[in-house]
């Protein structure tokens, strides 16, 4: 069966630290891939997703990026961290060959 | 561009209970995709129910089933038999299945109280 794994789980991070993280997949392959943001009390926001290996496509424009460095491999990062960017980021992945999609853990994001 | 609307911020309901929660969507497509996802307090995203726009006969897994309304367009989730573990946010999504791969839109989200 397919699983998706987040880590870290939670982070502190100051204002202007970089930002790197994983997002990887297990028993699938050539899944698309999501990044997604979601404020305190609010939906998700997608920020990313992609089709495959090094494809990268952004919805909003921000103080992130994504990489996808291997097929089942998806990092989001930030050369300089803002406090906006506190939130909670969930990564998700989906067949190419169904319509659902399905959601890691998350990670805390707090910067301060 | 396809929008969710979630009416509902806040519900509650007896244990044992039913519940239902709205969702409307807006959309010019004929054939889409519509989800609800449940985000208990752990916070990850958890499929409850999916429902393709193409199917007239409304989705059920277990106690939980949706009310589709094509027409009105209008996708509500029913919860029978409430129990604590049912207190959560939930989240109506919509999908096109013509779109790209980053045409997922959510609702704002409803949090469901269970009182026992």
């Amino acid at each position: 069966s397919q699983t998706i794994h987040q880590w870290p789980a939670t982070l502190v991070q100051p204002v202007g630290s970089p930002l790197s993280l994983e997002c990887t997949v297990e028993g699938t392959s050539n899944p698309n891939l999501y990044w997604y943001r979601q404020a305190a009390g609010r939906g998700l926001q997608l920020l990313f997703y992609s089709v495959g290996i090094g494809q990268i496509s952004s919805e909003v424009p921000q103080n992130l990026s994504a990489s996808r460095p291997q097929d089942r491999q998806f990092i989001l990062s930030s050369k300089k961290l803002l406090l906006s960017d506190s939130g909670f980021y969930l990564c998700a992945w989906r067949s190419s060959r169904e319509e659902t999609q399905y959601f890691g853990p998350g990670t805390r994001l707090l910067v301060l | 561009a396809q929008t969710v609307t979630q009416s509902q911020p806040e519900m509650s309901v007896q244990e044992a209970e039913t519940v239902t929660l709205s969702c409307t969507y807006d959309t010019s497509e004929s054939d889409y995709y519509l989800f609800w996802y449940k985000q208990p307090p752990s916070r990850q995203m958890i499929l409850v129910i999916r429902q393709e726009a193409y199917k007239q006969q409304n989705a059920t897994e277990n106690r939980f089933s949706v009310n589709f309304q094509k027409a009105a367009k209008s996708f509500s989730l029913k919860i029978s038999d409430s129990q604590l573990g049912d207190a959560a946010m939930y989240f109506c999504a919509y999908r096109s299945a013509w779109g790209n791969n980053n045409d997922m839109r959510f609702g704002a989200g409803t949090r469901l109280t269970v009182k026992p």
